[in-house]
């Protein structure tokens, strides 16, 4: 059984660039999560996805998009990258609905914006 | 105020020992409880997942969320070295968005 799976696993960029991070979601799974984890901190919710909408959002700025597919695998994207943004970025599958919420993390795509 | 205070440590305890990490948190409406194990620059791995109060076992790890304190445990009895790690907790009211603590950095020395 296939765990959840991100890539790429390590990404360099620069100021101003865009980026986009992928995901694909534990075998069964129908609701893909996003978190940023800077160093040294818990992870940070951004979004979530569920049948190809974004259910609910954190408080990250509108440079922070996504995309889910048929297939239940997302994508992140983030536009005009900051310094700032250089931090782990943890993809999370789980199933839809109360009572089912263990949410399963990927081993996470380590962003360097230089 | 943060949604979830978690003690960043680190904390050191001898190979056996009974380890006790701890969690506070502000907002009375949070009733899914869930704690993390995370290895240097790896994934976070789900431990023990809480739905409202109560314990639950699992090997040699035990959860405990108090409602009414506001505040959740993780007991490790007969702690190994490979326990060595940071240990995260995450809760939600929604099922949906969690919010983490910043994790407890744990060393247990053989």
């Amino acid at each position: 059984d296939a765990g959840v799976t991100q890539s790429p696993t390590h990404l360099i960029k620069t100021r101003g660039q865009q980026v986009t991070l992928r995901c694909s979601p534990k075998s069964g799974h129908d609701t893909v999560s996003w978190y940023q984890q800077a160093l040294g901190q818990g992870p940070q919710f951004i979004f979530q996805y569920y049948e190809e909408e974004e259910r609910q959002r954190g408080n990250f700025p509108d440079r922070f998009s996504g995309h889910q597919f048929p297939n239940y695998s997302s994508e992140l994207n983030v536009n005009a990258l900051l310094l700032g943004d250089s931090a782990l970025y943890l993809c999370a599958s789980s199933l839809y609905g109360p009572g089912n919420n263990e949410q399963f993390f990927g081993p996470g795509t380590r962003l360097t914006v230089l | 105020q943060k949604e979830v205070e978690q003690d960043p440590g680190p904390l050191s305890v001898p190979e056996g020992a009974i380890v006790s990490l701890n969690c506070t948190y502000s907002n009375s409406a949070f009733q899914y409880f869930m704690w993390y194990r995370q290895y240097s620059r790896k994934g976070p791995e789900l431990l023990m997942y809480t739905y409202s109060s109560g314990n639950k076992e699992d090997g040699r790890f035990t959860a405990q969320v108090d409602k009414s304190s506001k505040y959740i445990s993780l007991f490790i009895r007969d702690s190994q070295p490979s326990d060595s790690a940071t240990y995260l907790c995450a809760m939600s009211a929604t099922g949906n968005q969690f919010y983490f603590g910043t994790g407890t950095s744990l060393t247990v020395i053989p």
